[in-house]
């Protein structure tokens, strides 16, 4: 079974920029959550879509957003890219159905962003 | 909301037995804890999930005290292949909804 995927794997943007990351989650899981992980403050939650429709959302300005399609698969945008937004953006699929976590999710590789 | 705070590093000779504790102290009734291993340059991986009491899988038992406010991975005779981050994650769920609250890891470091 294929684990979770994300694409690309490393990219470098400018300040002011935009850019949009992709996740394809394990088949069959419709759950797909995003993490934004940084030396100093770890990990931290994004959002998590669930068939199509964003469940939950972490503490992040509105420049951070995503979606997800009727396959599951997932992106993520940052637009007006900062420095600070220099991270691994790391996606996670799970089997969850709506209504509950039990925190048993499948992490990809990640992308790692840098902003120049 | 739960927050969790963990050792940021530890060092153990190979052989011998890790225990890492979370503490989480406001964690609520319905909140699941699990733990996960992360290599450089990979994400995070589950390691073991528990509510309360004691949980054992094939590579590592979860100890959750009455009062559930930490929770101690314990890793039996660790080798090389065990240097990684170490997170416990706390999920706090209710009403269709939940939060994620990660530790900040412990980095554990196995010496030869």
């Amino acid at each position: 079974k294929a684990g979770v995927t994300q694409t690309p794997r490393y990219l470098i943007k400018t300040r002011g920029q935009q850019v949009t990351l992709s996740c394809s989650p394990i088949s069959g899981h419709r759950s797909v959550s995003w993490y934004q992980q940084t030396p100093g403050q770890g990990l931290q939650f994004l959002f998590e879509y669930f068939s199509e429709t964003q469940r939950n959302k972490g503490n992040f300005p509105g420049r951070f957003s995503g979606r997800q399609f009727s396959n599951s698969r997932s992106e993520m945008n940052v637009s007006t890219l900062e420095l600070g937004d220099s991270a691994l953006y790391l996606c996670a699929s799970s089997s969850t159905v709506a209504g509950g976590n039990t925190g048993e999710l499948f992490f990809g590789e990640g992308s790692r962003l840098t902003v120049l | 909301l739960a927050k969790t705070t963990q050792p940021i590093s530890m060092d153990s000779y190979e052989g011998q037995e890790v225990n890492i504790t979370c503490s989480h102290n406001n964690i609520a009734t319905n909140d699941y804890i699990t733990w996960y291993q992360q290599f450089p340059s990979q994400g995070p991986r589950f390691i073991i999930q528990g509510y309360k009491t004691k949980v054992t899988n094939e590579v590592a038992s979860l100890f959750i005290p009455a009062d559930r406010k930490s929770s101690t991975l314990s890793l039996p005779r660790v080798s090389l292949s065990d240097t990684a981050v170490y997170y416990c994650l706390v999920v706090n769920s209710g009403a269709g909804s939940y939060q994620l609250t990660f530790g900040k890891g412990t980095k554990l470091s196995v010496i030869p």
